[in-house]
């Protein structure tokens, strides 16, 4: 049964460029979360999406957006990078079922802006 | 808003011995979830344990286990016979309900020495 999966491991973008990232949640899962985690911090909620709508979202600025396939995998866009967007990024499945909270999580992108 | 509190950045431990790591969390829910996840140094993010607020058994998984005290808001982690496996950073989390966001702590950094 494989896990969360995310591509690609490591990134280097410069300023002002953009980025796609990838994430394909486990086997029987249709909800995505993403987190931004900055280096020796906790992670901080970006969005989730379910059913291909994003659902909730975190205080994080319109740069930021993403999609959710019809087979649950999902997608976040990152336009106009800066420097303060260096960070891992961690894409977290869970079910949609009523009683299902527990997400878990992919490897990560590492994302470097130079 | 709903935060998260870890206290103890850093904390070292024998081979063996047992180690509480400490999470205090603000929120005027009655209902919500709590989870303890682990990060080790490879970076993957793997749950530990969770706990349902409504119920008052604490949870306990091999030799993990939580102290939590719902009234003061304390939600603990208590790692028996330490490993050096145990070694990784550990983040205290919160969920208002099923299929939100999770809130994260800062985490704390145990190390497990032989």
């Amino acid at each position: 049964d494989a896990g969360v999966t995310q591509s690609p491991t490591h990134l280097i973008k410069t300023r002002g460029q953009q980025v796609t990232l990838r994430c394909s949640p486990k086997s029987g899962h249709d909800t995505v979360s993403w987190y931004q985690q900055a280096l020796g911090q906790g992670p901080q909620f970006i969005f989730q999406y379910y059913e291909e709508e994003e659902r909730q979202r975190g205080n994080f600025p319109d740069r930021f957006s993403g999609h959710q396939f019809p087979n649950y995998s999902s997608e976040l866009n990152v336009n106009a990078l800066l420097l303060g967007d260096s960070a891992l990024y961690l894409c977290a499945s869970s079910s949609g079922l009523a009683d299902e909270e527990t997400q878990y999580f992919g490897p990560g992108t590492r994302l470097t802006v130079l | 808003a709903q935060t998260v509190t870890q206290s103890q950045p850093e904390m070292s431990v024998q081979e063996a011995e047992t180690v509480t790591l400490s999470c205090t969390y603000d929120t005027s829910e009655s209902n919500y979830y709590l989870f303890w996840y682990k990060q080790p140094p490879s970076r993957q993010m793997i749950l530990v344990i969770r706990q349902e607020a409504y119920k008052q058994q604490n949870a306990t998984e091999n030799r993990f286990s939580v102290n939590f005290q719902k009234a003061a808001k304390s939600f603990s982690l208590k790692i028996s016979d330490s490993q050096l496996g145990d070694t990784a950073m550990y983040f205290c989390a919160f969920m208002k309900q099923a299929g939100t966001a999770l809130i994260f702590g800062k985490g704390t950094t145990l190390s497990v020495s032989s």
